[in-house]
């Protein structure tokens, strides 16, 4: 069975950092680009960034409102994705799902607020 | 432009065919994607690469691309259809592009 599990969400400050973990397992990880998607409350889904497979060169693409505070990296001998983000603002704040096209996490919530 | 549109609501009568649409210039070039998101789930793919249906996902749900313009169809829809729907695609710059969903109402 595919399983996806994001963690590492929680309540943190304005300007400051969190990072979220989302451990696969059920298929080939390695070889499968990975997602990190958004859903603000009550909002719709908003691509954040994307991780090649390392056959691919591991290249990241992100969206231009995280470009340059958040960081995708994976671990392939832990099935694990990451997703290292600083500075946060209170606009971030909303459910962080891992994806692949087909197969999705149930979410972590963020939430940013003083 | 390097967005999709899809339209806030939708409603139909169980048992009838219910049609949502998608429209974005990406769509000429790209493949569409549907997902279904029911209310406080995570997303679930119903429709990859314009118009093939993932494993496990009924018969009922189809769509199609002519154009710019992509169409999820519900035939015979169900109450446990009820949900959000979203269109995805990518564009020639590799922007990542997600419609604002559409609420489908089955009732």
């Amino acid at each position: 069975e595919v399983q996806l599990v994001e963690s590492g969400g929680g309540l943190v400050e304005p300007g400051g950092s969190l990072r979220l973990s989302c451990v696969a397992s059920g298929f080939t990880f390695s070889n499968d680009w990975m997602n990190w998607v958004r859903q603000a409350p009550g909002k719709g889904l908003e691509w954040v960034g994307r991780i090649k497979s390392k056959d691919d060169g591991e290249t990241a693409d992100y969206a231009a409102p995280v470009e340059g505070r958040f960081t995708i990296s994976r671990d392939d001998s832990k099935n694990t994705l990451y997703l290292q983000m600083n500075s946060l603002k209170i606009e971030d704040t909303a459910v962080y799902y891992c994806s692949t096209v087909l197969y999705w996490g149930p979410g972590t919530q963020v939430t940013v607020s003083s | 432009s390097s967005e999709l549109t899809q339209p806030p609501s939708e409603s139909v009568s169980p048992g009838q065919t219910a049609r949502i649409t998608c429209s974005g210039d990406a769509l000429a070039k790209k493949y569409a994607y549907w997902y279904q998101q029911l209310s406080g789930q995570a997303p679930v793919l119903v429709i990859y690469e314009d118009n093939k249906r993932p494993s496990g996902i009924p018969e009922r749900f189809s769509a199609s691309t002519s154009g710019t313009m992509a169409t999820l169809t519900i035939s015979g829809a169900q109450v446990e259809d009820e949900a959000d729907y979203y269109c995805y695609s990518t564009d020639i710059s590799g922007n990542h592009l997600f419609g604002g969903g559409t609420k489908l109402t089955v009732l």
